[in-house]
């Protein structure tokens, strides 16, 4: 069965640099969740989106932004990256605003910032 | 605000013997509680959901949890444990517009002696 893709799957950037992640979710979802999990960590709540719209607001800093397409893929996009923006980077995506519908993760994009 | 509090950070058990998880949550309304299990360099994977009704849930991979809202906890146990089952374990309490904005509890790593 088709899973959430991320892509990339490692990337390293320097200090003030920028970066963007991306997410493509399972076919027929259009509910879309970032995740951030530090090493050692629990994963902490970025941000959502339903049928391209913010849906709930987490922990993002104001450094980062992030949208959701027509075609449902979605993208964080990271400017003046810290060094403790090193982290795994976890997408997830679930079909509808269900309460019920579970979220499906990708296996994450490990941002390392030097 | 939510809150997930797992006691255990490290929890070994042997091949074969029962297992359980503790999880202990604070939240203001009837919470949506759900356990995740992660393998190392993993997406994570859901084992099991709680939203209402019968208190004993079932899951994948042989595991259930057990809802009691007077200790306010959410255990997971599984009667045998094999081999394959040692990794991170998150229990989270999901909030927001889907429910699955969550919050996670600092996780429980499993080791599994042979």
């Amino acid at each position: 069965a088709a899973g959430v893709i991320q892509s990339p799957r490692h990337l390293i950037k320097e200090k003030r640099e920028t970066a963007t992640l991306k997410c493509y979710p399972i076919p027929r979802h259009d509910t879309v969740y970032w995740y951030q999990q530090g090493p050692g960590q629990d994963p902490q709540f970025l941000i959502s989106f339903y049928e391209k719209m913010q849906s709930d607001k987490g922990s993002i800093p104001d450094r980062f932004s992030a949208q959701q397409f027509s075609d449902y893929h979605s993208e964080l996009n990271m400017s003046s990256l810290e060094l403790g923006d090193s982290a795994l980077y976890f997408c997830a995506s679930s079909e509808g605003r269900l309460l019920r519908s579970p979220l499906h993760f990708g296996n994450g994009t490990r941002l390392t910032v030097t | 605000a939510q809150s997930v509090t797992q006691p255990d950070i490290h929890i070994t058990v042997s091949e074969g013997a029962s297992l359980e998880l503790r999880c202990n949550y604070s939240y203001g309304a009837t919470p949506y509680l759900f356990w995740y299990v992660q393998s190392p360099g993993q997406g994570l994977q859901l084992l099991l959901k709680y939203f209402s009704g019968d208190t004993l849930v079932q899951g994948i991979k042989g595991f259930e949890a057990e809802f009691k809202r007077s200790q306010s906890s959410f255990n997971l146990r599984k009667p045998s444990v094999h081999w394959s089952d040692a990794a991170e374990y998150f229990c989270a309490v999901g909030a927001g517009n889907t429910g699955n904005m969550l919050t996670f509890g600092g996780g429980t790593r499993l080791m599994v002696k042979p």
